[in-house]
């Protein structure tokens, strides 16, 4: 059975950093595709980044470029996303997601 | 960047009733579309995956059909538990702008 498990999220000020990782299991991580999606309070869900399968390749939406990196690790079946200069706006539950599977999701709270 | 256009943004129809959602690809993803149900409170749940298969444990009212480029999703005959918004997204990418579902 895949299973995706976020860890990682918290309340941070702005400006702040936090590293979200993801343990997956129960498929071979290192053959897939693998995105972070968030959900901020009262909208829709939103994709915030990919990346490939060896990491060759990292995609954002706009609103992240710069900001936030995602990576992963074949060897320890983990995705990661440093998420550097925290605003109000990335305030969400991030689900570390592969194809239409997501993970329980990890609540980042970006407030002073 | 591939963008997702959902319609409608809001469907009411009533118990009994076949509802169909549509969802294009500004480009084509061949079958690499979700559709996921989210209720109040709760994270979104997938329904379907490769755009035309059911999730395992979803009701086969459910249904949804496409590739490439044009994608729709249906449920055959609305319960009183379906009332709810739908989402589209391509695998790794954008979601649809959401479809509200409501009771007439």
């Amino acid at each position: 059975e895949v299973q995706l498990v976020e860890s990682g999220g918290g309340l941070v000020q702005p400006g702040g950093s936090l590293r979200l990782s993801c343990a997956a299991s129960g498929f071979t991580f290192s053959r897939y595709w693998m995105s972070w999606v968030r959900q901020a309070p009262g909208k829709g869900p939103e994709w915030v980044a990919r990346i490939k399968e060896d990491g060759s390749e990292k995609y954002y939406v706009d609103s992240v470029k710069g900001r936030f990196t995602i990576s992963r690790d074949n060897a320890k079946n983990s995705l990661y996303l440093q998420m550097n200069s925290l605003r109000d706006e990335d305030t969400a539950v991030y689900y570390c997601a592969r194809e239409e599977v997501w993970g329980q999701g990890t609540l980042v709270t970006v407030s002073s | 960047d591939i963008q997702m256009t959902q319609s409608p943004s809001t469907l009411s129809a009533s118990v009994g009733d076949r509802v169909t959602i549509t969802c294009r690809a500004s480009q084509s993803i061949s079958n690499w579309l979700a559709w996921y149900q989210q209720k109040p409170g709760k994270a979104p749940k997938p329904l379907i995956y490769r755009a035309s298969n059911l999730k395992s444990g979803v009701p086969s009212r459910f249904s949804g059909s496409g590739s490439g480029t044009e994608f729709t999703f249906t449920i055959s005959s609305l319960q009183p538990d379906d009332f709810a918004t739908y989402y589209c997204q391509q695998y790794y990418g954008v979601f649809g702008q959401g479809t509200k579902l409501e009771i007439k």
